[in-house]
């Protein structure tokens, strides 16, 4: 079955600082991988998926297959950043995302 | 465009009680899903629908029922409900399965 880890719950950075949300899975197909993000009082939106390959708010995300991998990045967080990011993968063909349990983050002044 | 809509935004309910949560887009998409989403537990499938006139179970289907109206509406049904059904519960949409999804505001539910 396929599975979706976001190991840390919570995620706190300095304005500036470095940050990295971490998202693992579990597939034995070719999964099409994606990160979502909620703001405060917003609905969920996408915010990248890995097979555009674009770069988003600063954010990318690259898919490593050989450690099942696709964490989220960005070089300098800023504080409008802050707000819950969920890793969702489809499985191919059967219209069926699965999604990490999301990380909070939180980006301090 | 709206995009997703879904009433009601809150709802309190007794055990035993049933009620129909509805969701609805003007997208034209035709995929169409039903989540609920609890503390630390993220986002969890309950029924999808791939296109009108299919519906399909997800993770988590136990207690609920679903129906694909029409290509725009995709309600979901709670015959009796039970406290282990307070949760959130979002409606998203996509163009087809394999597109990103569109998410509603949500429906806060609490069964006391």
């Amino acid at each position: 079955a396929q599975r979706v880890t976001q190991p840390e719950k919570l995620l706190s950075v300095f304005k500036g600082a470095p940050v990295e949300l971490k998202c693992n899975y579990s597939y034995s197909g070719s999964p099409e991988l994606f990160w979502y993000v909620q703001y405060s009082r917003q609905r969920l939106q996408l915010l990248l998926r890995h097979i555009s390959r674009e770069s988003i708010k600063g954010f990318t995300a690259d898919l490593n297959k050989g450690e099942t991998s696709f964490h989220l990045k960005k070089p300098f967080a800023q504080e409008e950043d802050s707000a819950m990011y969920y890793c969702a993968l489809l499985k191919s063909g059967a219209g069926k995302s699965t999604f990490g349990d999301g990380t909070t983050l939180t980006v301090k002044p | 465009n709206a995009g997703v809509t879904q009433t009601p935004k809150f709802q309190v309910l007794k055990t035993g009680q049933s009620m129909t949560l509805q969701c609805a887009q003007d997208m034209n998409h035709n995929s169409m899903y039903w989540y609920r989403q609890d503390p630390g537990m993220g986002l969890r499938l309950i029924y999808y629908s791939a296109s009108e006139g299919t519906t399909d179970k997800g993770e988590v289907p136990n207690g609920y029922n679903v129906s694909r109206l029409n290509k725009r509406e995709f309600s979901l049904r709670l015959e009796s409900a039970a406290p282990s059904q307070t949760s959130v519960y979002f409606c998203a949409s996509s163009y087809r399965d394999y597109n990103e999804q569109f998410f509603g505001p949500g429906t806060r539910l609490t069964v006391l």
